[in-house]
């Protein structure tokens, strides 16, 4: 499975924005990045996912390099609800698991 | 709509002992995923049921086996428990078997003693 990697852990302030990148070197043509996210003590959450272009939705936008091998989602504006551990995943088309790093430890600060 | 419940909560065992552990997947949804994650790791993927069947096996042993029913809840069951099962059980469900979209339960805390 190809690798990502991601920053152990990123702090922001509260209200500002916040870029969580993503480096997938390996990526292949048919690996879709995907973005979860786990708050404590709780199950992971979908937050995003993308082929190719950039995506938006109500959570957040995912950024995606032309050569696709980096990626970046943005908060547009952290709150505390948003401290959570972020996973970026690699997963290619028909796959039917999800393959999680260690992923980014993001701290809001009030 | 509802969102996916897991039970047990919490459960301790003692090595050498069976678990069974319960999934109710969220409403219109018929595949179920189930991980393990360690303390301070991220999910590994177990195994995934789709209508009942399996649909996937990560690296873990015939040990580990589950069963998915005709409403589409789910049990995963762990013989012969060894002490580095001590995890956290996540089980997510999704529709038709895709996985960017995966839905997670809040888990169950599985310590072997």
């Amino acid at each position: 499975d190809a690798k990502t990697t991601q920053p152990n852990s990123m702090e922001s302030n509260e209200e500002e924005p916040v870029h969580l990148p993503c480096n997938h070197s390996t990526i292949s043509g048919t690996d879709y990045i995907h973005w979860y996210r786990q708050l404590p003590s709780q199950g992971p959450e979908y937050v995003i996912h993308g082929l190719t272009s950039n995506v938006n939705n109500r959570m957040a936008s995912l950024a995606i390099a032309e050569d696709r091998k980096s990626s970046t989602l943005i908060l547009h504006r952290a709150t505390l609800r948003d401290a959570a551990v972020y996973y970026c995943i690699l997963s290619p088309t028909g796959a039917n698991n999800l393959f999680f790093g260690t992923g980014t430890r993001l701290t809001v600060i009030p | 709509e509802t969102g996916v419940t897991q039970s047990p909560t919490h459960l301790i065992k003692t090595r050498g002992q069976q678990v069974t552990l319960r999934c109710s997947s969220q409403s219109g949804h018929n595949t179920v995923s189930w991980y393990q994650q360690a303390l301070g790791q991220g999910p590994q993927f177990i195994f995934q049921y789709y209508r009942e069947e399996e649909n996937g096996r990560g690296n873990f042993p015939p040990r580990f086996s589950g069963l998915q029913f005709p409403n589409y809840s789910s049990e995963l069951n762990v013989n012969a428990l060894e002490l580095d099962d001590s995890a956290l059980y996540l089980c997510a469900s999704s529709f038709d078997g895709l996985y960017y979209e995966q839905y997670f339960g809040p888990g169950t805390r599985l310590t072997v003693t």
